[in-house]
C-alpha cells in the first residue's frame, strides 16, 4: 500500500526555521497537504496543493517540492508553532504521513 | 463557514458495531461541489482515512481497503448529516474518529470522538 514517510521528530530554536520533509513514491505526480495538530485538537490545513497556503495561515509556512520530496518549512519559528504535522496525498485513496513532531526549544 | 459536530458513544464493545453521527451546518450534505470523510487516529498517533461519501448525479461512496469489509457511511438528507458504521469492532479500531470535509484534502473537520472497545 501506499506510505508517506516524515521525520518522528524536529526540534527547532524560536526564530530559527523548521523543515519537515515528507517522502513517497511517485509524490512529485500528486499534490502534497500539510496539517497541523496541537494536543487534544483536530488537524488544521497549513498548506494545500504542494505550496499554496489558506486563508488565516501565518506567511511563516510554506510549502514546496522537489522530486518525490515535499517540505513544509517554519520560518522564524514560534513557541505556538510546537505541534505535530502531518502531511497528506490522494491517489484514488487519501493518506497520510507517519508524522513528525516539531518542538520549539 | 462549515461546521461539523460529531456524536455518538465512547465505549463499544468487541464485536459490537460503531455507530457515530456527524451534522453539518453551513453546508449541505448533498451538495454536489464537497465529500464527507470520516478519518481516525489511533492511539500512536496515526491518522487513517477510512473512507467518504459524496453526491454528484447520484450518491457515491469510497473506502478504505483496510475497513472495507465492515464500513458503512451514509448520508442523511432530511437532518443534513452524515454517519458511520464500524461493524464487528475489535480493540484495534480503538481510536479518535473524526468526520471532515473535503474531496481530496480536509480544510474543515469536526471536533474529533474518542471511541474505546472494551468489554
Amino acid at each position: 500500500s501506499y506510505a508517506l514517510t516524515q521525520p518522528p521528530s524536529v526540534s527547532v530554536s524560536p526564530g530559527q526555521t523548521a523543515s519537515i520533509t515528507c517522502s513517497g513514491d511517485n509524490l512529485g505526480n500528486r499534490y502534497t497537504y500539510w496539517y497541523q495538530q496541537k494536543t487534544g485538537q483536530s488537524p488544521i490545513l497549513v498548506i494545500y496543493e504542494d505550496t499554496k497556503r489558506p486563508s488565516g495561515i501565518p506567511e511563516r509556512f510554506s510549502g514546496s517540492i522537489s522530486g518525490n520530496t515535499a517540505t513544509l518549512t517554519i520560518s522564524g519559528t514560534q513557541a505556538m508553532d510546537e505541534a505535530d504535522y502531518y502531511c497528506q496525498s490522494y491517489d484514488s485513496t487519501s493518506v497520510f504521513g507517519t508524522g513528525t513532531k516539531v518542538t520549539v526549544l | 463557514q462549515v461546521q461539523l459536530q460529531q456524536s455518538g458513544p465512547g465505549l463499544v464493545k468487541p464485536s459490537q458495531t460503531l455507530s457515530l453521527t456527524c451534522v453539518i451546518s453551513g453546508d449541505s450534505v448533498s451538495s454536489t461541489s464537497a465529500a464527507w470523510n470520516w478519518i481516525r487516529q489511533s492511539p500512536s498517533g496515526g491518522l487513517e482515512w477510512l473512507g467518504r461519501t459524496y453526491y454528484r448525479t447520484k450518491w457515491n461512496s469510497d473506502y478504505a481497503v483496510s475497513v472495507r469489509s465492515r464500513i458503512t457511511i451514509d448520508p442523511d438528507t432530511s437532518k443534513n448529516q452524515v454517519s458511520l458504521q464500524l461493524k464487528s469492532v475489535t480493540p484495534e479500531d480503538t481510536a479518535v474518529y473524526f468526520c471532515a470535509k473535503g474531496d481530496y484534502y480536509f480544510p474543515f473537520w469536526g471536533q474529533g470522538s474518542p471511541v474505546t472497545v472494551s468489554s
